[in-house]
């Protein structure tokens, strides 16, 4: 199939780390992306990571891919309430780069 | 300048009637996509454009017709608007080498 698959609900203390976790199907994906969307926003491009990586750190950000597993995770250090958000998970298919989506993990910060 | 922008941001319109969203990109890119989110927010493909041509069309009614009069830009027509349609729709472009860039979202509303 060409599902993307991640959990629907994440609650994490706030000052805590949030770990998102994904995985995908096609073995042959280019690009693989994580999206934050925040309520009555449009599409954020968080970060991405290439398949030919294995690890990727942008400030806060730790994108952790396993190709073996096709498994893709997000880590957010230090989790603020601007944290708050749907993300998603997205992988660019390489036979005719259709950008196949997750259902969003929904990150709740808790006081 | 906004890389993927698209108008209308907002459009409440009567069932029955045709309407349209535009999307136009100025990043050079090669392909272009139409996605449907729809109230559970779950992301899902429409179609994708290549250079003009019609790549993808996954299974969307034929009530629904996209056009690209050039590879900067892809319209979607929507004919004899129905309560279903109601959702935020989001183009995208991606070049061959890059990642996918998404507009910021045009929330349809039918009444």
């Amino acid at each position: 199939g060409e599902d993307v698959e991640q959990s629907l609900f994440l609650s994490v203390r706030e000052g805590d780390s949030s770990v998102i976790n994904c995985t995908y199907t096609d073995s042959s994906s280019t690009y693989l992306y994580w999206y934050k969307q925040e309520p009555g926003a449009g599409l954020q491009l968080l970060t991405y990571i290439f398949s030919n990586m294995d690890m990727k750190q942008d400030q806060r950000l730790t994108v952790l891919l396993n190709k073996k597993d096709k498994h893709l995770s997000l880590r957010i250090a230090d989790t603020q309430t601007g944290d708050s958000a749907i993300y998603f998970c997205a992988e660019t298919q390489n036979r005719d780069d259709k950008i196949i989506f997750g259902k969003g993990t929904r990150l709740h910060i808790l006081p | 300048d906004t890389a993927v922008s698209q108008t209308p941001k907002y459009l409440v319109t009567q069932m029955g009637n045709d309407k349209s969203i535009k999307c136009e990109q100025n990043l050079g890119h090669d392909t272009m996509y139409w996605y449907k989110q729809d109230s559970k927010k779950f992301l899902k493909i429409m179609f994708s454009y290549n250079n003009k041509e019609l790549i993808i069309n996954e299974t969307v009614p034929n009530r629904f017709s996209p056009k690209s009069p050039d590879k900067a830009h892809l319209n979607l027509h929507i004919n004899s608007l129905e309560l279903g349609d109601s959702a935020v729709y989001f183009c995208a472009s991606k070049g061959q080498y890059t990642e996918a860039f998404f507009g910021q979202g045009t929330r349809l509303t039918v009444v």
